[in-house]
C-alpha cells in the first residue's frame, strides 16, 4: 500500500521567489487536503479538494497561494512572492469517502524562506 | 468556532510510568474525534477515531476514551519509542467533513 507522498521534502528559497509543492494522495482517495504547520503548533487547514473541485479555502490562504488538483489525482500548492512568514511545514493529507473518514498525511514539505 | 485544547503541552515520563493526555474541545455537535502521533520532521500518523461519548479504542500501550467534553489518551507502561507529539483533532460540524481543527499537541518524552 503506497501512502501519501510529497515532493520536495525540503525547500530553501529567497524571499520574493515562487515555489511549488506536489502531493500524490493514496490512489483510491477522492479527498485531498493541504495544511500548514509551524513549530509547536498543530496543523492548520488551508484548503480541500473533492476530486478535482476545490471546495473550501481557509482565510489563511492569501491570494499569493494557489492550489490545483487537475484530473482529481495529484495536487500542487504554489506560493508566489514568498515571505519569511511562509516558512513552515506544508502537509498534504487524503481521505476516502463522504462521511467521517480519517485523513492520512504525507511526510510534509519543509519550506524555509531566507 | 471549534476549539481544541490539549494538556499538558509537554510530559516527561520514566519508562513504565503510566499517564494520561487530555484533549478538551468546544464544538457544536460532536461528530467524532481523531488522535494522531507525530514524530519530529514527519507528518502525523493516524491512531484512532472515536465517534461518540463512551467509546474506547486501544492499540498496543495506548487507549483512547471519549466523553461529551473531552478525550483522554492513556499510555500504559510507556517505552522510549512512544516518545512523540500526540495530536487530537475534531472535524468541522458545519454539515461536512472537509475541515479538521487540530490541537497544538502534547509532546511526550519517555526516558529509559
Amino acid at each position: 500500500d503506497t501512502g501519501v507522498s510529497q515532493d520536495p521534502r525540503h525547500k530553501i528559497t529567497k524571499r520574493g521567489q515562487n515555489v511549488t509543492f506536489r502531493c500524490d494522495p493514496i490512489s483510491e482517495h477522492n479527498r485531498l487536503y493541504w495544511y500548514r504547520q509551524t513549530l509547536g503548533q498543530g496543523p492548520e487547514f488551508l484548503t480541500y479538494f473533492q476530486n478535482e473541485a476545490q471546495l473550501e479555502k481557509s482565510r489563511l490562504l492569501s491570494d499569493r497561494f494557489s492550489a490545483e488538483r487537475p484530473k482529481g489525482s495529484f495536487s500542487t500548492l504554489e506560493i508566489q512572492r514568498t515571505e519569511q512568514g511562509d516558512s513552515a511545514m506544508y502537509l498534504c493529507a487524503s481521505s476516502l469517502g463522504a462521511d467521517l473518514y480519517e485523513q492520512y498525511f504525507g511526510p510534509g514539505t519543509r519550506l524555509t524562506v531566507t | 468556532e471549534d476549539q481544541v485544547t490539549q494538556s499538558p503541552e509537554a510530559l516527561r515520563l520514566q519508562e513504565g510510568e503510566s499517564s494520561s493526555l487530555n484533549c478538551s474541545y468546544t464544538v457544536s455537535g460532536l461528530r467524532g474525534l481523531f488522535w494522531y502521533r507525530q514524530d519530529p520532521g514527519k507528518g502525523p500518523e493516524f491512531l484512532f477515531t472515536l465517534y461518540s461519548a463512551g467509546e474506547e479504542k486501544e492499540k498496543e500501550r495506548l487507549k483512547a476514551t471519549l466523553t461529551k467534553k473531552e478525550s483522554f489518551l492513556h499510555i500504559t507502561a510507556p517505552k522510549p519509542e512512544d516518545s512523540a507529539t500526540y495530536l487530537c483533532a475534531v472535524p468541522n460540524n458545519s454539515g461536512g467533513y472537509q475541515k479538521v481543527t487540530f490541537g497544538i499537541g502534547t509532546k511526550l518524552q519517555v526516558i529509559p
